[in-house]
């Protein structure tokens, strides 16, 4: 069975840095990786997709990299804003099947 | 464009009573999903369909049931809730092939007591 881990479990960083948000996963036989954000009370928004065949995606700000022999990926937020702060999730769609596995996610605290 | 649309937002059930969430894509999507997401947990599957008339179990399917009679729509129903289907429910959907991501609606906070 497919688990995904993500580290750390909350973050709080000053207005301004850079950071990197971890997730593992255990299986490698993986369809694609996919990035949400979460707001309080609200749905998901996806961020990144990565294909099992890309090292890298990029939007903005974000950059997800992917290492699917060692099981991680890693997203990276340039500068960030007190408005990045959510919850991020991380999502490993198997080859095998339809759905999504989730880590449990990485709070976020962007501080003025 | 609506994306995935979920009704209702918040409800309140007693034990035992019965309730259906409604989910509607107008993506076209084949697959559909719901989760459930508890506090501190990640999300969990509870059905899915890859079709109109087709639908199959996830992770946590005991005490709901699902159907699948257009690709629009994709209804979970209760039918004895149980304080432990206290959660938020999501909705969610993608295309087929693996070049596209789910489309999550914005959820429904169910509450049993």
């Amino acid at each position: 069975k497919q688990e995904v881990t993500q580290i750390p479990a909350a973050l709080s960083v000053p207005e301004g840095e850079n950071l990197v948000l971890n997730c593992s996963f255990t299986d490698s036989a993986i369809y694609n990786l996919q990035w949400f954000r979460q707001d309080p009370g609200k749905g998901l928004t996806s961020l990144l997709l990565i294909q099992s065949s890309q090292r890298e995606q990029t939007s903005g700000r974000l950059n997800a990299s992917l290492d699917k022999s060692s099981g991680r990926s890693t997203l990276y937020i340039a500068a960030s804003q007190p408005g990045d702060s959510a919850t991020y999730l991380c999502a490993v769609r198997p080859n095998s099947g339809y759905a999504l596995n989730f880590g449990k996610g990485t709070s976020l605290l962007v501080t003025p | 464009n609506a994306g995935v649309t979920q009704t209702p937002k918040f409800r309140i059930l007693k034990i035992g009573q019965s309730m259906t969430l409604q989910c509607t894509q107008d993506m076209n999507h084949n697959y559909m999903y719901w989760y459930r997401q508890d506090p501190g947990m990640g999300l969990k599957l509870i059905y899915y369909s890859v079709g109109a008339g087709i639908t199959d179990k996830g992770e946590v399917p005991n005490g709901y049931n699902v159907s699948r009679s257009t690709t629009e729509d994709f209804p979970l129903r209760l039918e004895l809730a149980a304080p432990s289907q206290t959660s938020v429910y999501f909705c969610a959907s993608s295309p087929t092939g693996s070049n596209y991501g789910y489309t999550f609606g914005s959820g429904t906070r169910l509450t049993v007591v």
